[in-house]
Order: C-alpha cells, then structure tokens, then sequence
C-alpha cells in the first residue's frame, strides 16, 4: 500500500538558518508523483512542487530546494536561510496512479515548521 | 482568476441538521475531489470526480454524500452530520487525472 511518512511532527529554527523536512514514501508503482504542498498560519493548501517519478534531478527554486533519491524513497524539502514567513506546516504527498484518470494524493502527516526571529 | 472557491468557510451546526459546503473551479478542470484534514492525519480522500456525472470514493467516504451535475461544481453534503465529522474541509480540482491539485481555501466545520 502507497505511505507517506514525515517523521518530523514539529520543527523550530531561528532565522536565517537552514531547514531539511524529510519525506519518505512507499510504493509498489514505477510511475508516480511525488508533491510538496505548504499551509501556513490562514490555513489555505499552496502547491509548491510536483516531481514524477522519472526525474531524478534535484531542483532549486530561489531559497528552496528538493532531494528526490529513489533508492531511498525520499523526497526532501530544504529552505535555505529560513524566515519567518517560512512558518507553515509541510505536506508531502504522494500521487496515487490508477487507470481512467483517477488522482487521489496519499498525504503524510505533515510537518509544522516554527521559524523565529 | 483562477481558483477553487468553497462555502461557507465556517460553520458551526449541530448533530442530525442537514448541511451542504459548496465547491466550484472556473478552470475548466476534469477532476474534482474532498479531502479532509485531522490533526496527526494529513488530509484524507472522501469523494472524487472524474467527470460530469461521474462520482466515486475516496478513502473516509462514510457519512457523506456528493454529486456532479455540472464540471464547475462539486458539493459535498452531509445528510446528518455527527461530531466526528467536526474537522477542516478542502476541495481540489486538477485539469485531469493526473495533473497537480489545486485546493480551495477550506472550511472549518464544527459538529455539535
């Protein structure tokens, strides 16, 4: 059965330092998704990364960067320089493939990530 | 713009009275899903949509109900709501079936 686990639950860092939320998942699919949604303090679900499962390629997006090692089904999330606006809770996910179109995302528990001043 | 609208966003009601959270995209998405977030959890499947008329569940589909009469819009209908079902609710839509999800704002819903 499709998991994802972040064994993390919460996180606090000052600012300015670097954050890593682990991200470790299972599956018995070759072809899948692999997501990273944040929900800061209002309580809406932001999108902030997708990856399939045949990218390897670590990606940077300004003070964010992912990790995804397939040989050790993990996908990790780092925030460079952490701020306090950074102060969220995490989500990693996991797309559920099935035939016909079907998507459902398999969420981990999430991680709450407290950035102080 | 483009987005997920949900309402209302807050309610409180109580055990057995029949409520209905709306949910509407004007992305012209295929797929639309309910989720549920619990402390602990993460968020969870309750109903998904692939199409007009094509409706199907998720993983905690006990005690609720859904329908797609139209690609916009997907309500999620609690007949008779129990305080177990007190949580925070989000719905989603992707263009297809294996797209990105994009999710609404949420609703908060207390069950008394």
């Amino acid at each position: 059965a499709q998991k994802v686990t972040q064994a993390q639950t919460e996180i606090s860092v000052v600012e300015k330092e670097d954050v890593t939320l682990d991200c470790v998942y299972e599956t018995r699919d070759t072809t899948y998704y692999l997501f990273w949604y944040k929900q800061p303090p209002s309580g809406e679900l932001v999108f902030l990364i997708r990856r399939n499962s045949f990218d390897e390629q670590n990606e940077i997006s300004g003070r964010y960067s992912w990790n995804f090692q397939k040989s050790t089904s993990s996908f990790n999330f780092t925030i460079t320089a952490s701020q306090v606006v950074d102060s969220a809770v995490y989500f990693c996910a996991l797309s559920e493939p099935f035939g016909g179109g079907y998507n459902k995302l398999i969420f981990g528990a999430g991680t709450r990530l407290a950035v102080h001043p | 713009e483009a987005q997920v609208t949900q309402n209302p966003r807050y309610l409180i009601t109580v055990t057995g009275k029949k409520l209905t959270v709306t949910c509407s995209q004007n992305m012209n998405h295929e797929y639309m899903s309910w989720y549920r977030q619990d402390p602990g959890l993460g968020l969870r499947q309750i109903y998904y949509s692939m199409n007009v008329e094509v409706t199907d569940k998720g993983d905690v589909p006990e005690g609720y109900k859904v329908s797609r009469k139209e690609k916009r819009n997907f309500p999620l209908i609690l007949e008779s709501p129990s305080p177990n079902q007190t949580s925070l609710y989000f719905c989603a839509s992707s263009l297809w079936g294996r797209d990105t999800q994009y999710f609404g704002p949420g609703t908060r819903l207390t069950v008394l």
